[in-house]
């Protein structure tokens, strides 16, 4: 079965660095997500995308994070400027135009 | 806004016994709802969905969930679980079908006595 795959598994950066977490959507699904969870908190909606370009966000989603689809095969987020508390699990989702979510295996960011 | 509460944050169940998890959404139309399941160290998987229809939905690893508009809730069920189960769960709801994000519950953990 198709799979949403996700590197790196692990990320360790230090507070103030860019990163970039990668995402590799299945490949037929249109609408494209990021979701974050901090450790022992819920899992938490940052921004959904479809047609080159963000349909939702959260209020989370500030200015230091952007998305990016920047081939016909990844999904792309980026944290301008690291700080303590993005320390969570980032989850890529993706689906077709009718389905449900499907969610990749997570990238653990730790900041430190 | 819609929110979901899943009242027990823990749940302790011996093994080849009965479970049901708690869910209950606020929304003001009918909502699309949804259990995954996260395994440590993994992602999130998808356990069934209710779109419409029959309110009774059957997912995934022998779980079922009944909508229950009255009641607002979208519980969780197994006739007999395994230790495979241990594991936190996550009910969720959506107002378009996906088309916007998800709101999760906070989860409930689901630990197996032997």
């Amino acid at each position: 079965e198709p799979e949403v795959t996700q590197t790196p598994s692990h990320q360790v950066t230090q507070m103030g660095q860019e990163v970039i977490l990668r995402c590799v959507p299945i490949s037929n699904h249109l609408y494209f997500y990021w979701y974050r969870q901090i450790l022992g908190q819920k899992v938490e909606f940052l921004v959904s995308f479809y047609n080159n370009e963000i349909s939702e966000k959260s209020e989370i989603f500030d200015d230091q994070f952007s998305v990016e689809r920047p081939d016909g095969s990844n999904f792309t987020l980026k944290i301008r400027s690291t700080k303590l508390e993005d320390s969570a699990m980032y989850f890529c989702a993706s689906r077709a135009e009718q389905g449900p979510l499907h969610f990749g295996n997570g990238t653990r960011l730790t900041v430190t | 806004a819609q929110s979901v509460t899943q009242p027990d944050i823990h749940i302790t169940v011996s093994e080849g016994a009965s479970l049901e998890l708690r869910c209950n959404y606020s929304y003001g139309a009918t909502p699309y709802l949804f259990w995954y399941v996260q395994s440590p160290g993994q992602g999130l998987q998808l356990l069934l969905k209710y779109f419409s229809g029959d309110t009774l939905v059957q997912g995934i690893k022998g779980f079922e969930a009944e909508f229950k508009r009255s009641q607002s809730s979208f519980n969780l069920r197994k006739p007999s679980v395994h230790w495979s189960d241990a594991a936190e769960y996550f009910c969720a709801v959506s107002h378009r079908g996906g088309a916007d994000g998800l709101t999760f519950g906070k989860g409930t953990h689901l630990i197996i006595q032997p």
